[in-house]
């Protein structure tokens, strides 16, 4: 049972532009949320997060929004640049326990 | 400080046999977690283990084991390999624990691939 979903498994956008991944989840006791980005031949490495108690986090060009009654979060990049091209999951956990991630979205941003 | 770091970084084994795989985490992090990726399933939470013991499990089969030493480096065991065993298994490290309150810092990763 899949518990977090991310529907895209790729996703192309033109620099400078905004990306938008997506990400479902159906545990309504998440309460942290995280995004993590993965290149090739590296492990993932942590983007940004946001509680359950907000519904929106930005850092920097990275905005997370979380809708909780949808069961939905979002990252945005603006503006997408090359080096974003990569592998972006999502990932969920209830307190202290284990992460559950998404299945992966690769990104592709075209110069 | 030195990042995760997991040995060997590419495996080829046959069905049946068994392999250990080495993580050693950052420096002063306690709580090691292990994870397998496979194209279509991200990354499944394999175990946790936190000052030498194991206290999260995944739903692996008993094949899949791992240990933790003193010194928090921790070793993952799986015995009679399958097919499907062929993933890239991460090793993560924090400083306590594995949900998402702890920033996870992951290895590159063992690459699998079973013949």
């Amino acid at each position: 049972d899949q518990q977090v979903k991310q529907n895209s498994p790729s996703l192309s956008v033109q620099e400078g532009r905004i990306s938008i991944l997506n990400c479902d989840y159906t545990n309504s006791m998440f309460d942290y949320f995280l995004w993590y980005k993965k290149y090739p031949a590296e492990g993932p490495t942590f983007l940004i997060s946001i509680s359950s108690i907000k519904d929106k986090n930005e850092d920097g060009r990275f905005t997370v929004f979380l809708n909780k009654s949808a069961k939905h979060l979002s990252l945005h990049i603006v503006p997408s640049q090359p080096g974003d091209s990569a592998v972006y999951f999502c990932a969920a956990s209830f307190g202290n326990e284990k992460l559950t991630f998404g299945t992966g979205t690769r990104l592709t941003i075209i110069p | 400080k030195a990042g995760v770091t997991q040995t060997p970084r590419y495996l080829i084994k046959t069905r049946g046999q068994q392999v250990t795989l080495s993580c050693s985490p950052i420096s002063g992090h306690r709580s090691v977690s292990w994870y397998q990726q496979t194209p279509g399933q991200g990354l499944q939470f394999l175990f946790e283990y936190f000052s030498e013991t194991q206290r999260n499990k995944g739903n692996f089969p008993g094949r899949f084991s791992g240990r933790q030493f003193s010194n928090s480096r921790s070793e993952m065991n799986v015995s009679t390999l399958e097919l499907g065993d062929s993933a890239l298994y991460l090793c993560a490290s924090s400083l306590d624990g594995t949900g998402g309150l702890y920033e996870q810092y992951f290895g590159p990763g063992t690459r699998l691939t079973v013949t």
